[in-house]
Protein backbone atom coordinates (compact mmCIF):
# COMPACT_ATOMS: atom_id res chain seq x y z
CA UNK A 1 0.00 0.00 0.00
CA UNK A 2 1.19 3.30 -0.79
CA UNK A 3 1.67 6.01 1.75
CA UNK A 4 2.69 9.47 2.94
CA UNK A 5 4.34 11.26 5.79
CA UNK A 6 4.31 15.03 6.23
CA UNK A 7 7.04 15.51 9.14
CA UNK A 8 5.89 18.49 10.59
CA UNK A 9 2.22 19.80 11.35
CA UNK A 10 3.02 23.21 11.34
CA UNK A 11 6.11 25.07 9.57
CA UNK A 12 6.25 29.16 10.42
CA UNK A 13 9.10 31.12 8.50
CA UNK A 14 10.47 34.81 7.94
CA UNK A 15 9.71 36.53 5.17
CA UNK A 16 12.62 35.91 2.31
CA UNK A 17 13.88 33.16 4.25
CA UNK A 18 13.86 29.64 2.49
CA UNK A 19 10.93 26.92 2.84
CA UNK A 20 11.59 23.66 3.64
CA UNK A 21 8.51 21.48 3.71
CA UNK A 22 9.00 17.51 4.78
CA UNK A 23 7.90 14.03 3.03
CA UNK A 24 8.51 10.88 3.39
CA UNK A 25 6.41 8.43 1.24
CA UNK A 26 6.06 4.32 1.14
CA UNK A 27 5.74 3.08 -2.03
CA UNK A 28 5.62 -0.58 -3.07
CA UNK A 29 6.94 0.27 -7.24
CA UNK A 30 7.87 3.42 -8.43
CA UNK A 31 5.36 5.87 -7.09
CA UNK A 32 4.02 9.28 -8.52
CA UNK A 33 4.13 11.79 -6.02
CA UNK A 34 2.67 15.60 -5.82
CA UNK A 35 2.58 18.71 -3.86
CA UNK A 36 -1.21 20.43 -3.35
CA UNK A 37 -1.29 23.75 -1.67
CA UNK A 38 -4.77 25.01 -0.18
CA UNK A 39 -5.42 28.67 0.16
CA UNK A 40 -8.45 29.56 3.09
CA UNK A 41 -11.83 28.93 1.48
CA UNK A 42 -10.03 27.93 -1.85
CA UNK A 43 -9.87 24.84 -4.08
CA UNK A 44 -6.56 22.87 -4.11
CA UNK A 45 -4.04 23.71 -6.36
CA UNK A 46 -1.28 21.40 -7.80
CA UNK A 47 1.95 23.02 -7.00
CA UNK A 48 4.10 20.54 -8.80
CA UNK A 49 4.27 16.62 -9.61
CA UNK A 50 7.04 14.03 -9.87
CA UNK A 51 6.43 10.81 -12.40
CA UNK A 52 9.79 9.16 -12.79
CA UNK A 53 11.30 11.76 -15.42
CA UNK A 54 13.79 14.71 -13.98
CA UNK A 55 14.12 13.93 -9.70
CA UNK A 56 14.53 17.44 -9.17
CA UNK A 57 11.06 19.03 -10.11
CA UNK A 58 10.45 22.60 -10.65
CA UNK A 59 6.59 23.99 -10.21
CA UNK A 60 4.84 27.28 -9.65
CA UNK A 61 5.26 30.20 -7.88
CA UNK A 62 9.16 29.14 -7.01
CA UNK A 63 8.58 25.95 -5.38
CA UNK A 64 10.25 22.82 -6.38
CA UNK A 65 10.85 19.19 -4.60
CA UNK A 66 13.41 16.65 -4.85
CA UNK A 67 12.78 12.89 -4.87
CA UNK A 68 15.30 10.78 -3.35
CA UNK A 69 14.59 7.21 -3.67
CA UNK A 70 17.67 6.21 -1.31
CA UNK A 71 15.78 8.13 1.16
CA UNK A 72 12.15 7.77 0.15
CA UNK A 73 11.56 11.41 0.60
CA UNK A 74 9.99 14.21 -1.54
CA UNK A 75 10.93 17.15 0.44
CA UNK A 76 9.07 20.73 -0.84
CA UNK A 77 11.57 23.91 -0.83
CA UNK A 78 11.29 27.27 -1.53
CA UNK A 79 14.27 29.69 -1.40
CA UNK A 80 13.02 32.88 -0.20
CA UNK A 81 9.24 32.99 1.03
CA UNK A 82 6.44 35.43 0.69
CA UNK A 83 3.42 36.29 2.61
CA UNK A 84 1.21 34.89 -0.07
CA UNK A 85 2.61 31.22 0.59
CA UNK A 86 0.80 31.34 3.83
CA UNK A 87 -1.17 27.90 3.10
CA UNK A 88 -1.91 24.69 3.99
CA UNK A 89 0.24 21.74 2.01
CA UNK A 90 -0.38 18.18 0.75
CA UNK A 91 2.38 15.96 -0.01
CA UNK A 92 0.30 13.25 -2.01
CA UNK A 93 1.52 9.72 -3.90
CA UNK A 94 -1.22 8.53 -5.99
CA UNK A 95 -2.17 5.06 -6.63
CA UNK A 96 -1.29 2.74 -10.02
CA UNK A 97 -3.36 4.26 -12.93
CA UNK A 98 -5.03 0.60 -13.29
CA UNK A 99 -5.58 1.01 -9.52
CA UNK A 100 -7.89 3.98 -9.89
CA UNK A 101 -5.25 6.41 -9.46
CA UNK A 102 -6.89 7.50 -6.36
CA UNK A 103 -4.72 9.78 -4.54
CA UNK A 104 -3.20 9.28 -0.94
CA UNK A 105 -2.86 12.80 0.85
CA UNK A 106 -0.55 13.39 3.92
CA UNK A 107 -1.66 15.00 7.02
CA UNK A 108 -0.92 18.26 5.62
CA UNK A 109 1.39 21.11 6.40
CA UNK A 110 0.64 24.99 7.39
CA UNK A 111 3.13 27.20 6.58
CA UNK A 112 2.77 30.05 8.14
CA UNK A 113 5.18 33.28 6.82
CA UNK A 114 5.92 36.13 9.52
CA UNK A 115 6.52 39.18 8.05
CA UNK B 1 -11.28 24.88 -19.38
CA UNK B 2 -13.57 26.16 -17.28
CA UNK B 3 -12.58 24.26 -14.14
CA UNK B 4 -14.09 21.70 -11.77
CA UNK B 5 -17.09 23.31 -10.25
CA UNK B 6 -19.52 22.04 -7.19
CA UNK B 7 -22.27 22.97 -6.20
CA UNK B 8 -23.80 24.14 -3.09
CA UNK B 9 -20.74 25.23 -1.78
CA UNK B 10 -22.15 25.34 1.82
CA UNK B 11 -24.97 23.21 2.99
CA UNK B 12 -26.20 22.77 6.63
CA UNK B 13 -28.78 20.65 7.60
CA UNK B 14 -30.64 18.61 10.50
CA UNK B 15 -29.44 15.49 11.52
CA UNK B 16 -31.32 12.42 9.51
CA UNK B 17 -32.15 15.19 6.64
CA UNK B 18 -30.67 13.47 2.99
CA UNK B 19 -28.59 15.84 1.21
CA UNK B 20 -27.51 15.87 -2.33
CA UNK B 21 -24.44 17.88 -3.84
CA UNK B 22 -23.27 17.96 -7.36
CA UNK B 23 -20.07 18.05 -9.17
CA UNK B 24 -19.38 19.62 -12.81
CA UNK B 25 -15.50 18.29 -14.03
CA UNK B 26 -13.90 19.76 -16.76
CA UNK B 27 -14.89 19.44 -20.22
CA UNK B 28 -14.02 15.63 -21.81
CA UNK B 29 -12.13 14.46 -18.97
CA UNK B 30 -12.95 10.95 -18.15
CA UNK B 31 -12.52 10.51 -14.66
CA UNK B 32 -14.08 11.61 -11.51
CA UNK B 33 -12.95 11.53 -8.10
CA UNK B 34 -15.11 12.24 -4.69
CA UNK B 35 -13.04 12.70 -1.64
CA UNK B 36 -14.05 14.15 1.70
CA UNK B 37 -11.85 16.11 3.81
CA UNK B 38 -12.02 16.69 7.59
CA UNK B 39 -10.70 19.96 9.92
CA UNK B 40 -7.33 19.29 10.16
CA UNK B 41 -6.52 16.29 7.99
CA UNK B 42 -5.72 15.47 4.29
CA UNK B 43 -8.39 14.78 2.15
CA UNK B 44 -9.71 11.17 1.80
CA UNK B 45 -11.23 9.02 -1.22
CA UNK B 46 -14.50 8.13 -1.40
CA UNK B 47 -15.14 6.85 -4.80
CA UNK B 48 -14.59 7.37 -8.74
CA UNK B 49 -16.06 6.94 -12.18
CA UNK B 50 -14.24 6.38 -15.34
CA UNK B 51 -16.86 7.55 -17.59
CA UNK B 52 -20.43 6.73 -16.30
CA UNK B 53 -19.05 3.19 -15.06
CA UNK B 54 -18.30 3.60 -10.67
CA UNK B 55 -15.35 1.65 -10.32
CA UNK B 56 -13.99 1.95 -6.62
CA UNK B 57 -15.71 2.67 -3.40
CA UNK B 58 -13.92 3.06 -0.12
CA UNK B 59 -15.00 1.88 2.53
CA UNK B 60 -15.93 5.08 4.05
CA UNK B 61 -18.57 5.22 1.72
CA UNK B 62 -21.06 3.71 4.12
CA UNK B 63 -24.44 2.21 2.98
CA UNK B 64 -26.28 5.78 3.47
CA UNK B 65 -23.74 7.17 0.56
CA UNK B 66 -24.48 6.77 -2.91
CA UNK B 67 -22.46 8.90 -6.10
CA UNK B 68 -23.87 8.27 -9.87
CA UNK B 69 -22.66 9.98 -12.96
CA UNK B 70 -25.30 8.87 -15.14
CA UNK B 71 -23.97 10.18 -18.50
CA UNK B 72 -20.18 10.29 -18.08
CA UNK B 73 -20.40 14.10 -17.50
CA UNK B 74 -21.64 15.70 -14.17
CA UNK B 75 -21.78 13.35 -10.86
CA UNK B 76 -23.94 13.89 -7.90
CA UNK B 77 -23.07 12.53 -4.03
CA UNK B 78 -26.31 11.78 -1.84
CA UNK B 79 -26.06 11.12 1.57
CA UNK B 80 -29.17 9.72 3.28
CA UNK B 81 -29.61 10.14 7.13
CA UNK B 82 -27.20 12.95 7.48
CA UNK B 83 -25.58 12.21 10.70
CA UNK B 84 -22.68 14.86 12.90
CA UNK B 85 -20.07 12.69 11.88
CA UNK B 86 -20.47 13.73 8.33
CA UNK B 87 -19.76 17.39 8.73
CA UNK B 88 -16.84 17.70 6.20
CA UNK B 89 -15.67 19.59 3.00
CA UNK B 90 -16.87 17.53 0.18
CA UNK B 91 -14.51 17.66 -2.77
CA UNK B 92 -14.44 16.49 -6.49
CA UNK B 93 -11.74 16.14 -8.92
CA UNK B 94 -11.74 15.42 -12.64
CA UNK B 95 -8.82 14.13 -14.64
CA UNK B 96 -8.40 13.23 -18.14
CA UNK B 97 -7.62 9.28 -17.37
CA UNK B 98 -4.19 8.91 -19.29
CA UNK B 99 -1.68 7.51 -17.06
CA UNK B 100 -1.03 9.21 -14.17
CA UNK B 101 -2.09 12.80 -15.24
CA UNK B 102 -3.46 15.25 -13.08
CA UNK B 103 -6.61 15.66 -10.86
CA UNK B 104 -8.17 18.87 -11.17
CA UNK B 105 -9.83 20.28 -8.08
CA UNK B 106 -13.38 21.76 -7.19
CA UNK B 107 -13.77 24.51 -4.51
CA UNK B 108 -16.04 21.99 -2.64
CA UNK B 109 -19.23 21.63 -1.02
CA UNK B 110 -18.70 21.82 3.02
CA UNK B 111 -21.50 20.40 4.99
CA UNK B 112 -22.82 21.11 8.45
CA UNK B 113 -24.62 18.66 10.25
CA UNK B 114 -26.73 20.02 12.78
Amino acid sequence: AQSVTQLDSHVSVSEGTPVLLRCNYSSSYSPSLFWYVQHPNKGLQLLLKYTSAATLVKGINGFEAEFKKSETSFHLTKPSAHMSDAAEYFCVVSALYNQGGKLIFGQGTELSVKP
Amino acid sequence: DTGVSQDPRHKITKRGQNVTFRCDPISEHNRLYWYRQTLGQGPEFLTYFQNEAQLEKSRLLSDRFSAERPKGSFSTLEIQRTEQGDSAMYLCASSKGLGQDTQYFGPGTRLTVL
